[in-house]
């Protein structure tokens, strides 16, 4: 069964320094998400993106973070300057339809520790 | 008025048990309904998406009741594998953005 996979599973970086989280979508779909789940809270989403654009993104995607899809499979988040408070899991998603009827599928995630 | 709310737990059943949970959301334009299932550090996984007649998958029943804003799941029969947080999760259409509710934690006891 095809399935979403992120890399690294950790990262543990110091405040202030620049990451890169990785993620394969399911190789036929279209669109790509990025969710961050802080430890004890529920699931937010930051960004979609779709046709090599961002389609919408939540108030705490902000201008430190983007994100590319630099060939044909991977997706990545990239973090400028990480905050303390950028700790948590991210999980990549992707799906096949744009009618919002159709499954979100999530990779394992990243564990983000910033020191 | 939480976006999607939902009893956070914990549900203590013994095995065998019908356990059912609920979830109201605030967007009345919202379009696709879900129930995910998280277990503890890993990602969520669709359970089952949740259609306005209802339905049924296997042991799992999911409800919509579009003018009360309201979702339900009920389990029937739990095992002791079905002990996991349960994510209410809702489409609020325009876009493919999810909105998840904080989740409902079932520990299902021998």
């Amino acid at each position: 069964e095809p399935e979403v996979t992120q890399t690294p599973s950790h990262q543990v970086t110091q405040m202030g320094q620049e990451v890169i989280l990785r993620c394969v979508p399911i190789s036929n779909h279209l669109y790509f998400y990025w969710y961050r789940q802080i430890l004890g809270q529920k699931v937010e989403f930051l960004v979609s993106f779709y046709n090599n654009e961002i389609s919408e993104k939540s108030e705490i995607f902000d201008d430190q973070f983007s994100v590319e899809r630099p060939d044909g499979s991977n997706f990545t988040l990239k973090i400028r300057s990480t905050k303390l408070e950028d700790s948590a899991m991210y999980f990549c998603a992707s799906s096949g339809d744009r009618a919002g009827q159709e499954t979100q599928y999530f990779g394992p995630g990243t564990r983000l520790l910033v020191l | 008025r939480k976006e999607v709310e939902q009893d956070p737990g914990p549900f203590n059943v013994p095995e065998g048990a019908t356990v059912a949970f609920n979830c109201t959301y605030s967007n009345s334009a919202s379009q696709s309904f879900f129930w995910y299932r998280q277990d503890c550090r890993k990602e969520p996984k669709l359970l089952m998406s949740v259609y306005s007649s209802g339905n049924e998958d296997g042991r799992f029943t999911a409800q919509l009741n579009r003018a009360s804003q309201y979702i339900s799941l009920l389990i029937r029969d739990s095992k002791l594998s079905d002990s996991a947080t349960y994510l209410c999760v809702v489409n609020a259409g325009g876009g493919n953005k999810l909105t998840f509710g904080t989740g409902t934690q079932l520990k299902v006891e021998l």
